[in-house]
């Protein structure tokens, strides 16, 4: 079965400083999709960006950014000049393709500090 | 507006009664899903809706039991029977699995169930 591990609970990045969270995962698939939801204190879950394994091109959105490391089965999200906006709850989720069952990891706690 | 509602926000129930969580989207998305959502778990899968009238087990299914008479709307029922019912729940869609597309999951603003 498919496992997604966020190993750090809770993280802090100074306001205009650069912080990455980790992701890894668990999976005998070679076709599948990786996300990175986030999840504000509204607790309104908001998708950040996407990626499909078999695009070797890391995704990027805006100051979001990932790096994919397929062998390693490794998805850390990098956010670049911190906002207190983006103080939020943020979790790594796994689908295998053609199927409908996400797997979410445990999330990461990011607090920005002003 | 397209989007996933919920209702109430806030739920309160005495122990020993079931409740009924609602959720209705208008997105035209052909897969529905309720997590359950505990401080430090994650999202736990209680079931996911693929189709109509056809929907399967998640991970925590025990206690819980749901229909999908329509395509819109995909209500939770928490029976008497879940030991531990206070939480927040989320509901999700997301459209028909195609080559190509983003495969995301739409979420509505979650119910607080607090069981008294």
């Amino acid at each position: 079965a498919q496992t997604v591990t966020q190993s750090q609970p809770e993280m802090s990045v100074q306001e205009a400083e650069t912080v990455t969270l980790s992701c890894t995962y668990d999976t005998s698939e070679s076709d599948y999709y990786l996300f990175w939801y986030k999840q504000p204190p509204s607790r309104q879950m908001i998708l950040v960006i996407r990626q499909e394994a078999y695009k070797q091109q890391n995704a990027t959105e805006n100051r979001f950014s990932v790096n994919f490391q397929k062998a390693a089965k490794s998805f850390s999200l990098k956010i670049s000049d911190s906002q207190l906006g983006d103080a939020a709850m943020y979790f790594c989720a796994y689908l295998t393709s053609g199927t409908y069952k996400y797997i979410f990891g445990t999330g990461t706690r990011l607090k920005v500090l002003a | 507006d397209g989007g996933i509602t919920q209702s109430p926000k806030y739920l309160f129930r005495k122990e020993g009664q079931n409740v009924t969580l609602s959720c209705e989207q208008n997105l035209n998305h052909d897969a529905m899903y309720w997590y359950r959502q505990d401080p430090g778990q994650g999202l736990r899968l209680i079931y996911y809706s693929q189709i109509v009238n056809d929907f399967q087990k998640g991970d925590i299914a025990e206690g819980y039991s749901v229909s999908r008479e329509k395509k819109e709307s995909f209500p939770l029922t928490v029976t008497s029977a879940q030991k531990n019912p206070t939480a927040f729940y989320l509901c999700a869609s997301s459209p028909m699995r195609l080559a190509g597309s983003y495969n995301e999951q739409f979420f509505g603003p979650g119910t607080r169930l607090t069981v008294l």
